[in-house]
């Protein structure tokens, strides 16, 4: 089983719709992150958080790391086809900041 | 500025042939690790190091060695290829933040 369970595993949107996509854990993470990675390519980091409760906007993407630091969701406002991609969260926890799990990620297409 | 670099980009293995992945940073990070990404399994850890002369053990080193002789380079070895080795693999570093990643190795075993 995955330390770090993502949903919806596919997400097939509208130009402009807005989504969710959730990164859920029984475990406590000192940080977790997320990252975009496009076929052929290795995953680019878009955002790191620390603290329960932090929100972080990039432009129409906004990350948002649960109370309890458990789970994290990242909202995309009026979605584009330019953000077609796997999304990946990823987490350490306080044991070893070197051994970070990944989910399996949710993959986004937008269509024109 | 190239980042992480990853040779060779496809390869194709026979069941026990050996064969070692070469990863290249110029950005002067301490930690480098080795990730394989399957379908529907996420991205798993291999093996890392924490710096030049080092390294650990992941989520799943079995079949794998690992080598750290200088710190812009970090080496992935198969030294008896399986099936079940059939992979994409990646390779990262970090200074202190995110990780930065190559575009991967497609690795086939048959």
């Amino acid at each position: 089983t995955q330390l770090l369970e993502q949903s919806p595993q596919f997400l097939s949107i509208q130009e402009g719709e807005n989504l969710t996509v959730y990164c859920n854990s029984s475990s406590v993470f000192s940080s977790l992150q997320w990252y975009r990675q496009e076929p052929g390519e290795g995953p680019v980091l878009l955002v790191t958080v620390v603290t329960g409760g932090e929100v972080k906007k990039l432009k129409r993407l906004t990350f948002q790391f649960g109370d309890a630091r458990k789970d994290s969701s990242l909202h995309i406002t009026a979605a584009q086809p330019g953000d077609t991609g796997l999304y990946l969260c990823a987490g350490t926890t306080s044991y070893n900041n070197n051994d970070m799990r990944f989910g399996a990620g949710t993959r986004l297409t937008v269509k024109p | 500025n190239a980042g992480v670099t990853q040779t060779p980009k496809f390869r194709v293995l026979k069941t026990g042939q050996s064969m070692t992945l070469l990863c290249a940073q110029d950005m002067n990070h301490e930690y480098m690790y080795w990730y394989r990404q399957d379908p529907g399994m996420g991205l798993r850890l291999i093996h890392y190091s924490v710096g030049e002369g080092t390294t650990a053990k992941g989520e799943v080193p079995d079949g794998y060695n690992v080598s750290r002789l200088k710190k812009q380079n970090f080496l992935l070895g198969l030294e008896s290829a399986a099936p079940s080795q059939t992979s994409v693999y990646f390779c990262a570093s970090r200074l202190r933040g995110g990780y930065t990643f190559g575009s991967g190795t497609r690795l086939t075993v048959v």
